[in-house]
């Protein structure tokens, strides 16, 4: 069954901008991962948020967690033509030994 | 860091053909590995995955089976190809239970036709 959901789907906005994905997931979770890709290429993973953390930032990335909304989003400040990609959260469960994907959501930066 | 090689980068392959695809990790000792699926525009599928030799978990019924002969060799198999067995194939490897970031190859596309 599918744990994470992203929101919006799909969101495109003028580059200098700031992007907000949002990922909402069901059942209890030890961490959640942030992951890109690119068109056509594999994921890479961006940041691993832990269930007793609330926030983590990575250079231009900014990802909060609410357990208690089991919601999570990811924030990319002063966006750039290159961010374009799909973005992808996952959920690890406790002790789990894989990851749940959601549908991911389709950025798109206009130059 | 860990690198993980997938070949072929594109396949395209008759209805009821045989499928081998094979999937292999440097830079990392005994980490699971993953098979997953993603159909156009979508999000990934969990087909498989390995936490040692010889060791396969299976998540969904289906036309493929998987491998792992060795440490760092994951291999995607199936003896007769359906159409709906078409996607972009990826393999992905996790080193150990250190680490909970998974690292992804470069995905094999198949057409089957």
């Amino acid at each position: 069954s599918q744990q994470g959901e992203e929101d919006p789907q799909a969101l495109s906005i003028q580059e200098g901008e700031n992007a907000t994905m949002n990922c909402s997931y069901k059942t209890s979770i030890n961490n959640l991962q942030w992951y890109r890709q690119n068109s056509g290429r594999g994921l890479v993973h961006l940041i691993l948020i832990r269930s007793n953390e609330r926030e983590k930032h990575s250079g231009r990335l900014r990802v909060t967690l609410d357990t208690s909304k089991k919601s999570s989003s990811l924030l990319i400040t002063a966006s750039r033509a290159a961010d374009t990609a799909s973005y992808f959260c996952a959920t690890g469960g406790q002790g789990a030994q894989k990851l749940v994907f959601g549908q991911g959501t389709r950025l798109t930066i206009n130059p | 860091s860990q690198t993980i090689h997938q070949w072929p980068a594109t396949l395209v392959q008759p209805v009821g053909s045989p499928l081998s695809l094979e999937c292999t990790v440097e830079g990392t000792s005994n980490p699971n590995l993953y098979w997953y699926r993603q159909a156009a525009g979508r999000g990934l599928q969990l087909l498989f995955y390995s936490v040692g030799i010889g060791q396969i978990s299976s998540e969904v019924p289906q036309n493929l089976s998987a491998s792992r002969p060795q440490d760092r060799q994951f291999i995607l198999s199936s003896k007769k190809l359906l159409l709906s067995d078409s996607g972009f194939y990826l393999c992905a490897g996790r080193p150990g239970t250190s680490s909970n970031e998974q690292f992804f190859g470069p995905g094999t596309r198949l057409t089957v036709l």
